[in-house]
C-alpha cells in the first residue's frame, strides 16, 4: 500500500462547479499535511496547509480527518485557471522526508 | 512565502558532459534540501536528501556517483549530473524546508530542465 494515495483523475468539470479531492495516508503518526498545486512544466507551489480544525482560503477549503487518515480539498466555483495537478503532501511521523501523493489532475472547461 | 531559486533554468548539453545545478534558499536557511526528478506526465520522484555539512542520503535506485550532491551551506545545495546521457534528460527540482523538523513546509525551486543530446 502506498503511503499517500490520491485518485489521479482527471477530474473534468465545467466552470463554476464544486470539486473535491481526497487523499489518504498510511502513517497514523504523521504530523503535518499540505496541498500543493503543480501547473504543467512548473514546480509545485504551496496551496495551503491542512489543520485538524479545517481551514479555508477563498474558494478553497481543506479538511483533515485523523481518525480516518485522510485529507480533503474542496474547490468551489471552479475557474479555468484552477486547471492543474493537485498534490497531497504528508510529513512527520518518524520521518523528516515529506511524502507526496502522485497528484490529482483537474481540468476546468468553459 | 519562502523563496527558493535554481540555476540554470534549462540546460542543453552533449552526452558525456557534466552538468551542475544550484539550489538556493534566498530568505531562509534550510538544514535539509531535497532533490527531485520528474519525467513528462509523471509524478515527482525523490532522488536524495541533502543535509548541510554531511553526505546526502540517496533513494533506492539513484546512483550516488552519478548524481553528486553537495550541501555546503544552509542556503546552497548543488546537484551535479556526471557524464550525462540522454536518459538523464528530465526536469530536476529542489526544495527547502521551513519550520520545525518533521513539520516543515517545503518550498520548491522553479526547476531545471535538462536535455542531453
Amino acid at each position: 500500500r502506498k503511503e499517500v494515495e490520491q485518485d489521479p483523475g482527471p477530474f473534468n468539470v465545467p466552470e463554476g462547479a464544486t470539486v473535491a479531492f481526497n487523499c489518504t495516508y498510511s502513517n497514523s503518526a504523521s504530523q503535518s499535511f499540505f496541498w500543493y498545486r503543480q501547473d504543467c512544466r512548473k514546480e509545485p507551489k504551496l496551496l495551503m496547509s491542512v489543520y485538524s480544525s479545517g481551514n479555508e482560503d477563498g474558494r478553497f477549503t481543506a479538511q483533515l480527518n485523523r481518525a480516518s487518515q485522510y485529507i480533503s480539498l474542496l474547490i468551489r466555483d471552479s475557474k479555468l485557471s484552477d486547471s492543474a495537478t493537485y498534490l497531497c503532501v504528508v510529513n512527520g511521523g518518524g520521518s523528516y522526508i515529506p511524502t507526496f501523493g502522485r497528484g490529482t489532475s483537474l481540468i476546468v472547461h468553459p | 512565502g519562502a523563496v527558493v531559486s535554481q540555476h540554470p533554468s534549462w540546460v542543453i548539453c552533449k552526452s558525456g558532459t557534466s552538468v551542475k545545478i544550484e539550489c538556493r534558499s534566498l530568505d531562509f536557511q534550510a538544514t535539509t534540501m531535497f532533490w527531485y526528478r520528474q519525467f513528462p506526465k509523471q509524478s515527482l520522484m525523490l532522488m536524495a536528501t541533502s543535509n548541510e555539512g554531511s553526505k546526502a542520503t540517496y533513494e533506492q535506485g539513484v546512483e550516488k556517483d552519478k548524481f553528486l550532491i553537495n550541501h555546503a551551506s544552509l542556503t546552497l545545495s548543488t546537484l551535479t549530473v556526471t557524464s550525462a546521457h540522454p536518459e538523464d534528460s528530465s526536469f530536476y527540482i529542489c526544495s527547502g524546508g521551513l519550520g520545525l523538523g518533521g513539520q516543515e513546509t517545503q518550498y520548491f525551486g522553479p526547476g531545471t530542465r535538462l536535455l542531453v543530446l
